[in-house]
C-alpha cells in the first residue's frame, strides 16, 4: 500500500522570505499523480499544485514549484515570497493510475501547518 | 474543474441520532469520495460512492454506521447514524476532475454532544 510522510507538523516563515515544505511517499507504482493541498482555516480544500510522475519537469505554479526526486520518492513545495495568505495547512497527497474500487482515491500525508509572520 | 456544493456547513447533533450530509456536482462525475477529517489530523477515506453500485468501504468504516447513497452522476449523501462524541469531526466530499485533479467540497463541521 502507498504511503505519504510529512515530516514537518509546524513551519514559520517570514513574510516575502521562501519556505520549503517536505513529502516522502512509499509506492511501487511507476506511473503516479502527487499532489499539494492548501487547507486555511475555512477548511476549504484547495489545489495548489501537481504533478505527473511521468514528467521529468518540476511543476510549477506562479510563486509556487516543486521538486519532484521520483528515485528518492521526494515531492517538496516550494513557497516563494511567502504572504500571509499562505498561512495554512498544506497536505501532500498521492493518487495510483490504477482505477477501480477505492483505487482513484487520494492518499494524505499528515500535514505540514504552516504560519507567515509579518 | 467542478464545483461541489455541500451542506449542511455545520451542524451540531445530539448523541443516537443520525446526520445526512449531502454533495451536488454541477457535472456528471463516475466516482465521488468521502473523507473524515478528525480534529486536527489529515484526510481519511471513508468510502468511494459509485452510481449504480454499492459504495466501497474503506478497513473501519461500514454501511451500517455510514451509509451512503448515490442515484445519480451528480448526487451523494453520507449519513453517520447513530452518532457519538468521537463522530465529530470535518466530513468532506470530493471529485475527479479529469485533467485537473480533485475538487472538494466546503466541508460538514459535526459536533455531537
Amino acid at each position: 500500500a502507498q504511503t505519504v510522510t510529512q515530516s514537518q507538523p509546524e513551519m514559520s516563515v517570514q513574510e516575502a522570505e521562501t519556505v520549503t515544505l517536505s513529502c516522502t511517499y512509499d509506492t511501487s507504482e511507476s506511473d503516479y499523480y502527487l499532489f499539494w493541498y492548501k487547507q486555511p482555516p475555512s477548511r476549504q480544500m484547495i489545489l495548489v499544485i501537481r504533478q505527473e510522475a511521468y514528467k521529468q519537469q518540476n511543476a510549477t505554479e506562479n510563486r509556487f514549484s516543486v521538486n519532484f526526486q521520483k528515485a528518492a520518492k521526494s515531492f517538496s513545495l516550494k513557497i516563494s515570497d511567502s504572504q500571509l495568505g499562505d498561512a495554512a495547512m498544506y497536505f501532500c497527497a498521492y493518487r495510483s493510475t490504477n482505477y477501480g474500487g477505492s483505487q482513484g482515491n487520494l492518499i494524505f500525508g499528515k500535514g505540514t501547518k504552516l504560519s507567515v509572520k509579518p | 474543474s467542478a464545483v461541489i456544493s455541500q451542506k449542511p456547513s455545520r451542524d451540531i447533533c445530539q448523541r443516537g441520532t443520525s446526520l445526512t450530509i449531502q454533495c451536488q456536482v454541477d457535472s456528471q462525475v463516475t466516482m465521488m469520495f468521502w473523507y473524515r477529517q478528525q480534529p486536527g489530523q489529515s484526510l481519511t477515506l471513508i468510502a468511494t460512492a459509485n452510481q449504480g453500485s454499492e459504495a466501497t468501504y474503506e478497513s473501519g468504516f461500514v454501511i451500517d454506521k455510514f451509509p451512503i447513497s448515490r442515484p445519480n452522476l451528480t448526487f451523494s449523501t453520507l449519513t453517520v447514524s447513530n452518532m457519538s462524541p468521537e463522530d465529530s469531526s470535518i466530513y468532506l466530499c470530493s471529485v475527479e476532475s479529469f485533467g485537473y485533479g480533485y475538487t472538494f467540497g466546503s466541508g460538514t463541521r459535526l459536533t455531537v454532544v
